[in-house]
């Protein structure tokens, strides 16, 4: 069975800070992911996606994956209140789905 | 920019009435999704299209089923609802096999 597996949480993070969050994931056969972030009551939103070995950065945002531990995580750093959100990781299999994790719930605090 | 657009915010229907749910999106993806999300337990996929008129179940298609008859719209259809069918319901379209999906709005929906 694939699963993508995060931290519920809540992570909370002081203003300024970074905030870390991580993805493991179990099939080997996943080819990329994805980081979405959820606002209360609002729909997901794509924030960075990744397909290859290492980092990928975007503003203040960083993808990193690492195939063979298995792993992916989200850096965001000079984290902001509005950064105050659920993050979904997702990754991608050849049947066209998507495999998402539960979701992991930031808070930063001012 | 992508756009989903789901045909209602929010809407409330009866037990036992067929209810629709219509997703439109602009930007010619071959592949669309219908998911809902209830507290505590993610997103669960009901129904996916990869193609026009072709689908495939999901996780959880009991009491659901789709249409879609152009590449453009995606249908959802509750059968005959009932009160454990509300949810926030989710559409989402992607252009192909490892790329990203992109959300409508999502609708809340209410079977009293």
């Amino acid at each position: 069975q694939k699963e993508v597996e995060q931290n519920s949480g809540p992570l909370s993070v002081p203003e300024g800070a970074i905030a870390s969050l991580n993805c493991t994931y179990s099939d080997r056969g996943s080819q990329s992911f994805f980081w979405y972030r959820q606002y209360s009551g609002k729909s997901p939103e794509l924030i960075m996606f990744i397909y290859s070995n290492g980092d990928k950065e975007d503003g203040r945002f960083t993808a990193q994956l690492n195939k063979a531990s298995q792993y992916v995580s989200l850096l965001i750093r000079d984290s902001q209140p509005s950064d105050s959100a659920t993050y979904l990781c997702a990754g991608s299999y050849s049947n066209y789905q998507l495999i998402w994790g539960a979701g992991t719930k930031l808070i930063i605090k001012p | 920019d992508v756009k989903v657009t789901q045909s209602s915010r929010y809407l409330v229907k009866r037990t036992g009435e067929k209810v629709f749910l219509e997703c439109v999106q602009d930007m010619d993806h071959e592949n669309m999704f219908w998911y809902r999300q209830d507290p505590g337990l993610g997103l669960r996929l009901i129904y996916f299209s990869y193609d026009v008129k072709m689908k495939e179940k999901g996780d959880i298609p009991e009491g659901y089923s789709v249409s879609r008859e152009k590449k453009e719209r995606f249908s959802l259809i509750l059968e005959s609802a009932s009160t454990n069918q509300t949810s926030m319901y989710l559409c989402a379209s992607r252009p192909g096999a490892n790329q990203p999906q992109h959300f409508g709005d999502g609708t809340r929906l209410s079977i009293l």
